[in-house]
């Protein structure tokens, strides 16, 4: 499975664009980004997903790297409800596994 | 919130004892996963199904099976519980396979600890 690379922690103020990096150098074409957090005690929440295309929904906006090795989540207005670990992942077009890398550690201050 | 009950929420139990944790959707989703989930491995694939009868490993299935004779639930069984067996469980589902619509979607876990 291709392997991705996030920073392990990452701080940002209460209604500020947060943009969550995540590297994916060796992504293959058919693989999608897949963004999932995580709040305390409980399970990983799906946020957002995409292929080749930036994509937008309620909750958050992904960017994706013309060449598809990197890609960026972007909180628009961080809340304090938005702290979390935020996982990155490549999901093969065909793929029943989701691999879970050590994510990023947001914290959002008031 | 999707509709995944995993049960039960906690539980503690000797080693050696069998344990069985339970997942129940009422999604009607084909796929299933277990999950687990530990202090500096993230979250790591057990065992999956892709329908009624139909199970496949993961990355970590030594030490435990799996059984899903019914679309709703999907059974997590530790034959005999050891110590490195204590974590959080988590239950996933997902419509289809593929990555192109399907996100996975996970119940709140349950928390095991082996003594």
């Amino acid at each position: 499975d291709a392997k991705t690379t996030q920073p392990n922690s990452m701080e940002s103020n209460e209604e500020e664009p947060v943009h969550l990096p995540c590297n994916h150098s060796t992504i293959s074409g058919t693989d999608y980004i897949h963004w999932y957090r995580q709040l305390p005690s409980q399970g990983p929440e799906y946020v957002i997903h995409g292929l080749t295309s930036n994509v937008n929904n309620r909750m958050a906006s992904l960017a994706i790297a013309e060449d598809r090795k990197s890609s960026t989540l972007i909180l628009h207005r961080a809340t304090l409800r938005d702290a979390a670990v935020y996982y990155c992942i490549l999901r093969a077009q065909y793929g029943n596994k989701l691999v879970f890398g050590a994510g990023t550690i947001l914290r959002v201050k008031s | 919130d999707a509709g995944i009950t995993q049960s039960p929420r906690h539980k503690v139990t000797e080693t050696g004892t069998p344990v069985t944790l339970r997942c129940h959707q009422t999604e009607n989703h084909r796929y299933m996963y277990w999950y687990r989930q530990d202090p500096g491995h993230g979250l790591r694939l057990i065992h999956y199904s892709y329908g009624v009868k139909d199970t496949d490993k993961g990355e970590v299935s030594d030490g435990y099976s799996v059984s899903r004779s019914k679309t709703e639930d999907f059974l997590l069984t530790l034959e005999s519980a050891t110590s490195s067996q204590t974590s959080v469980y988590f239950c996933a589902i997902s419509e289809s396979q593929t990555g192109l619509n399907s996100p996975l979607h996970f119940g709140n876990g349950t928390r095991l600890t082996v003594t």
